[in-house]
């Protein structure tokens, strides 16, 4: 993999369900991973700096785990709530002075 | 604490004309970045200043440039604009470039060029 790449591209869902979605990235030269969420009209915001193989993280109800061998990292939410509607996007770091490259995100739609 | 502010918010400008785009980072923070994001594309990486250096750099023509002042407040100036420059620019400010620190978003700076 040369690029991040988010699955899937969008996501609809009923308020209460849980979901999940995936960020692939190169793992060779590997340094630090990013999530945001990006709601409209809103800037990014940070969720989650993952740094190290096998890291879980957990804010209320948004999680995320990190397989730095494999190149892939799950963000996960549980009971999905309306305000939880938002773009999460995923970046690689792959040095200390690299460029953050981005994935194009996924856009999840929770219905009430 | 104040967040990033980036000025100004709308833009509009004419083709050939040149643009300059300012990013005040938080308080302390001394890593600055850009981005660029264009319909229908992620956010495309433009450059990282930290301690007035710039550390990396993505692949943009040379018409776009910035610099970091020492107070780190950043500039970004695009030259020669053409339509496709239209976009949001986003800039990040990080405290550190270590692997730990993440980066606060702008609300950034929405430039179309006509």
């Amino acid at each position: 993999i040369l690029n991040v790449e988010q699955s899937p591209q969008s996501l609809h869902v009923q308020e209460g369900d849980s979901t999940n979605f995936t960020c692939s990235f190169p793992s060779s030269n590997f340094y630090a991973l990013h999530w945001y969420r990006w709601e409209t009209a809103k800037s990014p915001e940070a969720l989650f700096v993952m740094t190290l193989n096998g890291d879980e993280k957990k804010k209320g109800r948004i999680s995320a785990t990190l397989n730095t061998k494999e190149g892939y990292s799950y963000l996960y939410i549980k009971g999905s709530q309306p305000e939880d509607s938002a773009t999460y996007l995923c970046a690689s770091k792959d040095t200390n002075a690299g460029k953050s490259t981005f994935g194009d995100g996924t856009t999840l739609t929770v219905k009430p | 604490k104040a967040g990033v502010t980036q000025t100004p918010r709308y833009l509009i400008k004419t083709r050939g004309q040149q643009v300059t785009l300012s990013c005040s980072p938080i308080s302390g923070h001394r890593s600055v970045s850009w981005y660029q994001q264009t319909p229908g594309q992620g956010l495309q990486f433009l450059f990282e200043y930290f301690s007035e250096t710039q550390r990396n750099k993505g692949n943009f023509p040379g018409r776009f440039s910035g610099r970091q002042f020492s107070n780190s407040r950043s500039e970004m100036n695009v030259s020669t604009l053409e339509l496709g420059d239209s976009a949001l620019y986003l800039c990040a400010s990080s405290l550190q470039q270590g692997r730990n620190y993440g980066y606060t978003f702008g609300s950034g700076t929405r430039l179309t060029v006509v």
